[in-house]
């Protein structure tokens, strides 16, 4: 998992409650992402963010807010408009915002589920 | 619009026979291609990619793809499985000409090495 750190790794949610999952990388990576991975199903991209304070919803943004303060850091909240929230939750990190050959690395990932 | 097909959900090989895990494309322009393995409950792992050059392209835990433009496809092979080899496996896309620096995942193939 590299030096991706993803928190907690599991995640408890009642209904209502807004909760945010923690992604915090030591790669020097320019671009982070956030995906969603059901079961049976491929990863799902919600947001990435190419750059520092700049940040581009991907196909299931909805529901769910990011920032982009810190190079190393870009946090998820799940929010209570999110319906389906229950799923495995993963960060990914790349190098050279500009090299589209470049590979992703991945977190750990977060289960959240909801109560 | 731009896919990526993995046909079998789960794959069945014996331990020391040698594995085939399918993908197929469909993508404006030429690809780059990647492989990455998921272990349960952790995130993805590279395995390997093809960016140009030789159409062999060799990764890690002896594990190899071959890229075939006309067939639009990038199966993930080894000559010899391992039981440790079970997994998930995921192939992924994206365009070279493409602006937008998302990757396009398959759903994913399950690999059961039986001893």
């Amino acid at each position: 998992d590299g030096g991706i750190t993803q928190s907690p790794k599991y995640l408890f949610r009642k209904e209502g409650q807004n909760v945010t999952l923690s992604c915090e990388q030591n790669l020097n990576h320019d671009a982070m992402y956030w995906y969603r991975q059901d079961p049976g199903q491929g990863l799902r991209l919600i947001y990435y963010s190419q750059i520092v304070n700049d940040f581009q919803k991907g196909d299931i943004a909805e529901g769910y807010s990011v920032s982009r303060e810190k190079k190393e850091s870009f946090p998820l909240t799940v929010t209570s408009a999110q319906k389906n929230p229950t799923a495995f939750y993963l960060c990914a990190s790349r190098e050279g915002r500009a090299l589209l050959n470049n590979e992703q690395f991945f977190g750990p990932g977060t289960r959240l589920t909801v109560l | 619009a731009q896919s990526v097909a993995q046909p079998e959900d789960q794959v069945n090989v014996a331990e020391g026979n040698p594995l085939t895990v399918k993908c197929t494309y469909s993508v404006s322009g030429n690809p780059y291609l990647f492989w990455y393995v998921q272990y349960p409950n952790r995130g993805l792992q590279f395995l390997l990619k093809y960016i140009t050059g030789d159409n062999l392209v060799k990764g890690s835990y002896g594990f190899e793809a071959e890229f075939n433009k006309s067939q639009t496809s990038f199966h993930l092979k080894k000559p010899s499985a391992l039981v440790s080899d079970s997994a998930l496996y995921f192939c992924a896309v994206r365009s070279r000409g493409d602006s937008n620096y998302q990757l396009i995942w398959g759903a994913g193939t399950k690999l059961i090495i039986k001893p």
